[in-house]
């Protein structure tokens, strides 16, 4: 069990390009969630999957933001046109079934958008 | 929704004395509550958590209590050591919600 691995650790961009962030979870979790941390404050939650279905999106996922788990194992996160505003920390946690409020996180991927 | 507050946001201990963290959660539905440790530039490592049908969990130098009418739990620390400064995370997840809604965070730090 490697733990709940993140790529790019990290990451530079100009404001309007697009970024994708990748999530390996813990295998056999079949839980898997984004969540974004800003400086100072705790994680936010944004999405989480069952396998490969997406079953909830929080108001914070604007329609800039897209999160896919195609086969149920790793996850995307992608970020259109960013913005100095996503500046932030995004984090992937995994969870298993049978204890599934137990969640798992990654190192997370720290995104600076100038 | 769930909303955490944690209490204090800095708590500066003696190598070797207890900290205590509190937070209270406003959902009287909450029925599982993790505590997180968070050091400089990593993710959340999950320390110790406790669900509603239990009032105390321990786990060597680190316990949690939890009282549902107040609606508020605590992190105890016991014993503390340099290595135990960090950031600590408290968290509440309603029933039938997956999402974790957490605290602001407490910095903790040990003087050696």
């Amino acid at each position: 069990d490697t733990g709940v691995s993140q790529n790019p650790r990290h990451k530079i961009t100009k404001r309007g390009q697009n970024v994708t962030f990748r999530c390996d979870p813990i295998s056999e979790h079949n839980r898997l969630y984004w969540y974004r941390q800003t400086l100072g404050q705790g994680p936010e939650f944004l999405t989480y999957f069952q396998n490969e279905a997406q079953l909830e999106k929080s108001r914070l996922l604007s329609d800039r933001f897209s999160a896919e788990r195609p086969k149920g194992s790793f996850s995307t996160l992608e970020i259109q046109r960013t913005e100095q505003g996503d500046s932030a920390m995004y984090l992937c946690a995994s969870s298993y079934q049978g204890s599934e409020e137990t969640q798992y996180f990654g190192p997370g991927t720290r995104l600076l958008v100038l | 929704g769930e909303n955490v507050e944690q209490h204090p946001s800095t708590l500066s201990v003696q190598e070797g004395d207890s900290a205590v963290i509190k937070c209270t959660y406003s959902d009287s539905a909450s029925n599982y509550f993790p505590w997180y440790k968070q050091e400089l530039g990593k993710g959340p490592q999950l320390i110790i958590d406790i669900r509603s049908n239990v009032g105390e969990k321990k786990d060597q130098r680190i316990a949690v209590t939890l009282n549902k009418t107040a609606k508020h739990f605590s992190l105890h620390i016991t014993e503390t050591q340099p290595e135990d400064s960090a950031v600590y995370f408290c968290a509440a997840n309603s029933y039938g919600n997956n999402r974790l809604a957490f605290g602001k965070g407490n910095q903790v730090v040990v003087i050696p």
